[in-house]
């Protein structure tokens, strides 16, 4: 059985930073891009960062770009994401998700519980 | 941000028929891209409910169904029952810069 469980999430203050983590289980990780998809409050879905099995290529969609970094580690079957200059719009749940193949541009077939990352002073 | 749009509700009583239309442009849906469709049960994760347009993963009831046509694409939901009650996003590719798009979303009522 997949499994995704993120942490690192919490309270962090404006221009601060924070590191997120997905544990991944159940399927073998270096086969697999990865992203992490973020819910604010009431709001919908948004996609920041995805990279491809390998490692070698990464994606961000300008609103986090010099801000976020995404990388992983196959030998820790482990996910990252790391954020820095924390905005209060950066406030959401922050949800790691498995691709369907080693690289990006399809759908996302597993997803974790989320870890919720507010900032605020 | 979204680039995907989708009416904000839908109802309909248990047993009828609800569709939730997804509007997209020509560096996404228009571009050939496939469409995905999630379901997110309250306080829950989402959940891949159809892939490459008209798809489902193993589990998943065949009373959702999905198409796609031009810029746009559909999920229609029969049966409708109470456990379906959640929000729905469709997802699909762009080519400008934001590679996965997301639809607004759609949260769908059972009277």
């Amino acid at each position: 059985e997949v499994q995704l469980v993120e942490s690192g999430g919490g309270l962090e203050q404006p221009g601060g930073s924070l590191r997120l983590s997905c544990a991944a289980s159940g399927f073998t990780f270096n086969n697999y891009a990865m992203h992490w998809v973020r819910q604010a409050p009431g709001k919908g879905l948004e996609w920041v960062s995805g990279i491809t099995g390998s490692g070698a290529s990464t994606y961000q969609p300008d609103s986090v770009k010099g801000r976020f970094t995404i990388s992983r580690d196959n030998s820790k079957n482990t996910l990252y994401l790391q954020m820095n200059s924390l905005r209060a719009g950066d406030t959401a749940v922050y949800f790691c998700a498995k691709d369907v193949t080693p690289t990006v541009g399809n759908w996302l077939d597993a997803w974790g519980q989320g870890t919720l990352v507010t900032v605020s002073s | 941000q979204s680039v995907l749009t989708q009416p904000p509700s839908v109802s309909g009583a248990p047993g009828q028929r609800v569709t939730i239309f997804c509007t997209g442009g020509r560096s996404n849906i228009g571009a050939g891209y496939d469409v995905h469709w999630y379901q997110q049960l309250p306080g829950a994760a989402p959940k891949l409910l159809v892939y490459g347009n008209n798809n489902r993963p193993s589990g998943v009831p065949d009373r959702f169904s999905g198409s796609k046509s031009g810029t746009s694409a559909s999920l229609a939901i029969t049966d409708l029952q109470a456990e379906d009650e959640a929000d729905y996003y469709c997802q699909s590719y762009d080519s400008l810069g934001v590679l996965y798009v997301f639809g607004t979303g759609t949260k769908v009522t059972v009277l």
